[in-house]
């Protein structure tokens, strides 16, 4: 199985909204509703932030918002504050029954 | 509140085999609603999700690790275990069980706090 894609980088100023995408194949992401997002602050555990594409754990801010379409998901954040910045990676059940991640994406907030 | 915790040996010699184990805490394993999981993280590279076990019976694994990789759970001890055969330089990561909760929803929801395991002579 490939990774799902994703950008190395996004940056955004405090207040600001980013989307960070998160491209696989019809076998993954375009498949079913299954698309899972992670923050992963350094040295740390990574944090469920998204789960079943659109939904958010108890505690989780609403400020993170997630969608897809076709074989790209997407995880948006919006009022951006300093303490957003972390890697962000996404998660994808696969047809085969086993999970795939995105490379991550290092959010810089300026 | 659920918790994980990982341990093992942070070293082991290329070409052995990799054994963790993933103690769960203030829940039980036996329920058949949750996989268990494991996932690792190369230093200052990205999640690779190895494998999950569910105590229904089954097992998933990464097909680029299935030939080497065994998840097994001890449901009297409350743990889950991952063994890694003929380990190189490569599987050189931090190491992360977690809880998986299919019945409700598709996420890992509950994480170790990670342990490192180094590959070296």
């Amino acid at each position: 199985q490939s990774a799902l894609t994703q950008p190395a980088s996004v940056s955004g100023s405090p207040g600001q909204s980013i989307t960070i995408s998160c491209t696989g194949t019809s076998s993954d992401v375009g498949g079913q509703n299954y698309v899972s997002w992670y923050q992963q602050h350094p040295g740390k555990a990574p944090k469920l932030m998204i789960y079943d594409v659109i939904n958010r754990p108890s505690g989780v801010s609403n400020r993170f918002s997630g969608s897809k379409s076709g074989n790209t998901a997407s995880l948006t954040i919006s009022g951006l504050q300093a303490e957003d910045e972390a890697d962000y990676y996404c998660s994808s059940y696969t047809s085969s029954s086993t999970l795939v991640f995105g490379g991550g994406t290092k959010l810089t907030v300026l | 509140q659920l918790q994980l915790q990982e341990s093992g040996p942070g070293l082991v010699k290329p070409s052995q085999t990799l054994s963790l184990t993933c103690t769960v805490s203030g829940g039980s394993i036996s329920s058949a609603s949750y996989h268990w999981t494991w996932i690792r993280q190369p230093a200052g590279k990205g999640l690779e999700w190895i494998g999950r076990f569910s105590t229904g019976g089954s097992t998933n694994y990464n097909p680029s690790l299935k030939s080497r990789v065994i998840i097994s759970v001890e449901t009297s001890k409350n743990q889950f275990s991952l063994n890694l055969s003929s380990v190189t330089a490569a599987d050189t990561a931090v190491y992360y069980c977690a809880r998986f909760p299919w019945a409700s929803y598709y996420g890992m929801d509950v994480w170790g706090q990670g342990t490192t395991v180094t590959v070296s002579s």
